[in-house]
């Protein structure tokens, strides 16, 4: 079956513009999770899905990041008036129950912001 | 104070040598442990879930104490392919990634 699949893979935009991130989980992953990565450094949690909740967005940057997911399936990460500093590599993992059970992650979306 | 800590590395070891890699985590109500490996430029993937009791998969061993909010992985006889980062996970609601630790096995 499928993995987890995450679009763009690369993503150059201009700073100020928004951009949209778009996760696919593993069919019937009930928990889903997303981490920023920039280069050279470790996962930074972002924020993660219990079905279509998010009990904690408190991982969230700023108030320019924003997430959701619907039919207990695609999240979406969208960044508002991007900045410099949002340039990483943007990690979905999903997992079949909750967080005692292995994370599978997408190959990420390489955000540049130019 | 981070929720997982790791140490920062890098470690450079000949093959075969015996490495080892230690983890400390904030949060006593934590339920499972991970190890994830992360080659380079690619995305993270499950090394070894820690079980209570400690546990070992051929080269690989990893112990947990939940009193001291410890955990640790034990490479035996390195190999070049064991070449990547190392990143602990731990387990609540949420899972916690540590910083990781990149190791390199030379010839």
């Amino acid at each position: 079956g499928a993995g987890v699949s995450q679009s763009p893979s690369n993503k150059v935009t201009e700073k100020g513009k928004d951009v949209e991130l778009r996760c696919d989980p593993i069919s019937g992953h009930t928990a889903l999770y997303w981490y920023r990565q920039r280069l050279g450094q470790g996962l930074e949690f972002l924020i993660y899905f219990q079905g279509n909740s998010a009990p904690d967005k408190s991982g969230l940057p700023s108030d320019r990041f924003s997430a959701e997911r619907t039919g207990e399936s695609v999240s979406t990460l969208t960044i508002q008036r991007t900045q410099q500093e949002d340039s990483a590599v943007y990690l979905c993992a999903s997992s079949l129950i909750w967080a005692n059970t292995e994370a599978f992650f997408g190959q990420g979306t390489r955000l540049t912001v130019v | 104070r981070k929720e997982v800590e790791q140490d920062p590395g890098p470690f450079n070891v000949p093959e075969g040598a015996t490495v080892a890699f230690n983890c400390t985590y904030s949060n006593s109500a934590s339920q499972s442990f991970f190890w994830y490996r992360q080659d380079c430029r690619k995305e993270p993937k499950l090394l070894m879930s820690v079980y209570s009791s400690g546990n070992e998969d051929g080269r690989f061993t990893v112990q947990l104490n939940r009193a001291s909010q410890y955990i640790s992985l034990l490479i035996r006889d390195s190999k070049l392919s064991d070449s990547a980062t190392y990143l602990c996970v731990v387990a609540y609601n949420d899972m916690r990634f540590g910083a990781g630790t990149r190791l390199t096995v030379k010839p």
